[in-house]
């Protein structure tokens, strides 16, 4: 089973400040990661797959990159509505697995 | 994007199978290349894949779950099922079903139903 290990837990900053997330695979899963972020209470949405290319409707701001099995989320200027939790997917191999997640709090 | 819901009982006594269907509108499950998935949160906690159903009726499971877990698909209701035999209180989660238009990602989800098993 492939972990996906992602930090920090948690993340505290400011609206306007930029936002480093990051989840490293535990071996190779070539591009094949997706960002998901989850607000209290709903269900969570797709931002990112196959590591780089932003779901439809996602603005922007939001964007993925890989390095190898280190895999970044970065959020170019925090918006009020991106105060959430953000988690990370794998579907290199079966059993599809997600990151712990990291929590973007305000600061 | 289809859009789903969860049903079922939202009490399970422990030693019981847990039992849930998802009901699919806006897209049928026999659309080619589709999987419908289902997925679930401890409260306070991490996302797990439990498994997913193939539009041609193969099914993928979580090998931590696999002996106790089945899923599948009525295509007369445009509805799939999961259930989860002998709970324990470690399966109180909120539970998801999911949409992934074939390339293993979750695009659409249900708003997820919460499940306590307790006597």
């Amino acid at each position: 089973e492939i972990v996906l290990t992602q930090s920090p837990v948690t993340l505290s900053l400011s609206p306007g400040e930029r936002a480093t997330l990051s989840c490293r695979a535990s071996q190779s899963i070539y591009s094949y990661l997706a960002w998901y972020q989850q607000k209290p209470g709903q269900a969570p949405r797709l931002l990112i797959s196959d590591a780089s290319n932003r779901a439809t409707g996602i603005p922007a701001r939001f964007s993925g990159s890989q390095s190898g099995t280190d895999f970044t989320l970065t959020i170019s200027s925090l918006e009020p509505e991106d105060f959430a939790v953000y988690y990370c997917q794998q579907r290199s191999t079966w059993p599809l697995t997600f990151g712990g997640g990291t929590k973007v709090e305000i600061k | 994007q289809p859009q789903l819901k969860e049903s079922g009982p939202g009490l399970v006594k422990p030693s019981e199978t847990l039992s849930l269907t998802c009901t699919v509108s806006g897209g049928s499950i026999r659309t080619d290349n589709n999987f419908w998935g289902w997925i679930r949160q401890p409260p306070g906690k991490g996302l797990e894949w439990i498994g997913s159903l193939y539009y041609s009726g193969t099914t993928y499971y979580n090998p931590s779950l696999r002996s106790r877990v089945s899923i599948s698909g009525d295509t007369s209701k445009n509805q799939f099922s999961l259930k989860l035999s002998s709970a324990t209180a470690a399966d109180t989660a909120v539970y998801y079903c999911a949409w992934d238009p074939g390339d293993y990602w979750f695009a659409s989800w249900g708003q997820g139903t919460l499940v306590t098993v307790s006597s």
